[in-house]
């Protein structure tokens, strides 16, 4: 079974700072992929970043990059010069050798001015 | 491109009615899509997995008779939660997957979302 763990509940971050989201997954398959996805209060889930389990580097898009330690089974996002628009919550999930998607619990981020 | 609506955003609905919920991909078909279910502030947790022209796939724990989910065509996946009572109150959301995409780098593209109140 394939479980994602986000031990940090909610987080403040002061504006134009940086943020690290932790993740943590455990699978036994060797072939898997970690994605991040923002929801905002409005409640839409919106796509930011993907780790393929073979990926040799850090994914990276705009201000988001992933730091994928894959021995350590970790997959934490970081948020870089943080936006009041940030404010939202952010789950970590994982693909395995079929289409779904596996969530962790979620961590609340809420920027302050 | 990769847009799915999801419709209805709200719907508030009496105790033993049923309530039906679409799911489209606009831009895109979609092979499989996938209903997922949250409660407030907590996580998305997976109800089942809708195929186009076959039956859905359910997790455990999830009764097939009370939400019944219809793929009839390649842009367009329905749940309908039948004889809805207030614990049934949820977000309901969907996802829907490219046809023909790579697994495992293929984001899911999600609905806004359906916030379903049983009174």
């Amino acid at each position: 079974a394939q479980k994602i763990t986000q031990t940090q509940p909610g987080m403040f971050v002061q504006e134009k700072e940086a943020v690290t989201l932790d993740c943590t997954y455990d699978t036994s398959d060797p072939s898997y992929g970690l994605f991040w996805y923002k929801q905002p209060s409005s409640g839409e889930m919106i796509f930011l970043i993907y780790q393929g389990s073979y990926d040799q580097q850090n994914a990276t898009e705009g201000r988001y990059s992933l730091n994928f330690q894959k021995a350590r089974k970790s997959a934490n996002l970081v948020i870089s010069a943080s936006q009041l628009g940030d404010s939202a919550m952010y789950f970590c999930a994982m693909r395995v050798n079929d289409y779904k998607l596996s969530f962790g619990a979620g961590t609340t981020v809420t920027v302050r001015a | 491109g990769a847009v799915v609506s999801q419709h209805p955003s709200r719907v508030i609905c009496k105790s033993g009615t049923s309530v039906k919920i679409e799911c489209r991909s606009l831009d895109f078909q979609a092979t499989t899509m996938f209903w997922y279910r949250q409660f407030p502030k907590q996580s998305l947790m997976l109800m089942a997995t809708s195929n186009e022209g076959s039956k859905a796939t359910y997790e455990q724990g999830v009764e097939k008779d009370k939400f019944l989910i219809n793929h009839a065509s390649l842009t367009l996946s329905t749940l309908t939660v039948t004889s809805a009572h207030p614990e049934d109150s949820s977000f309901y959301i969907c996802s829907a997957r490219k046809a023909g995409r790579r697994s495992y780098n293929s984001p899911l593209h999600f609905g806004n979302g359906t916030r379903l109140t049983v009174t």
